[in-house]
């Protein structure tokens, strides 16, 4: 199948700061990614779907500003958590799909903050 | 909203072949099945989707009744390896995935 890559694996930041998120499809080009996140012993939650070179759309409850998406290219997605808080520690998870039916998810980011 | 509904758990002996239900009674006629597995700490793993027929890969069979309205994730055989959570969806092509519950299988030696 197809390869979707996520850096960093993961990252602790303190309370206030912003950690940035990428999400890169390796070996086709993604025209729609997804942002996903998990709480512990929980699913996978939707976040976001992201096109490229258009503006993210965003699930009800998910703060737009504070979860910022980028979608420059067809290989490459980012997910920047502004002031992040710890609440926001969870395990963060992109996936990408092209022209096949299927998604391809990342191995994921588990985000710490402190 | 998750449209599928799973049993959350299922033990399958080691050899053995692991029969994984699913139940998506409000299916419409565009959306695909699809099945994905997770195992701790890791971004799910494409399995199969089928639309109305039966589909088979290297992984897997997948069984959907003639309704729609359920299916039948299939494991012919069964490793260690196969332990996972296993998560139905039910989506259009190229669609977001509203992930359910999904079924944490044991498979035991």
């Amino acid at each position: 199948g197809a390869v979707v890559s996520q850096h960093p694996s993961r990252v602790i930041c303190k309370s206030g700061t912003s950690v940035k998120i990428e999400c890169r499809s390796l070996d086709f080009q993604a025209t729609t990614m997804f942002w996903y996140r998990q709480f512990p012993k929980k699913s996978l939650m939707l976040m976001a779907t992201s096109n490229e070179g258009s503006k993210a759309t965003y699930e009800q409850g998910v703060e737009k500003d504070k979860f910022l998406i980028n979608h420059a290219s067809l290989t490459l997605s980012t997910l920047t958590v502004t002031s992040a808080h710890p609440e926001d520690s969870s395990f963060y998870i992109c996936s990408a799909s092209g022209r096949s039916y299927e998604q391809y998810f990342g191995p994921g980011t588990r985000l710490t903050v402190t | 909203d998750a449209k599928t509904t799973q049993p959350p758990s299922m033990d399958c002996a080691e050899g053995r072949a692991a029969n994984l239900p699913c139940n998506h009674s409000t299916i419409s006629g565009n959306e695909y099945v699809y099945w994905y597995r997770q195992i701790h700490s890791q971004g799910p793993q494409y399995i199969i989707h089928g639309l109305k027929n039966n589909e088979t890969n290297e992984m897997a069979s997948l069984i959907i009744t003639e309704d729609r309205k359920s299916s039948t994730l299939i494991l012919p055989h069964a490793t260690l390896r196969d332990t996972a959570v296993y998560y139905c969806i039910v989506s259009q092509a190229g669609n977001q995935f509203y992930f359910g519950t999904g079924t944490s299988l044991t498979v035991i030696p």
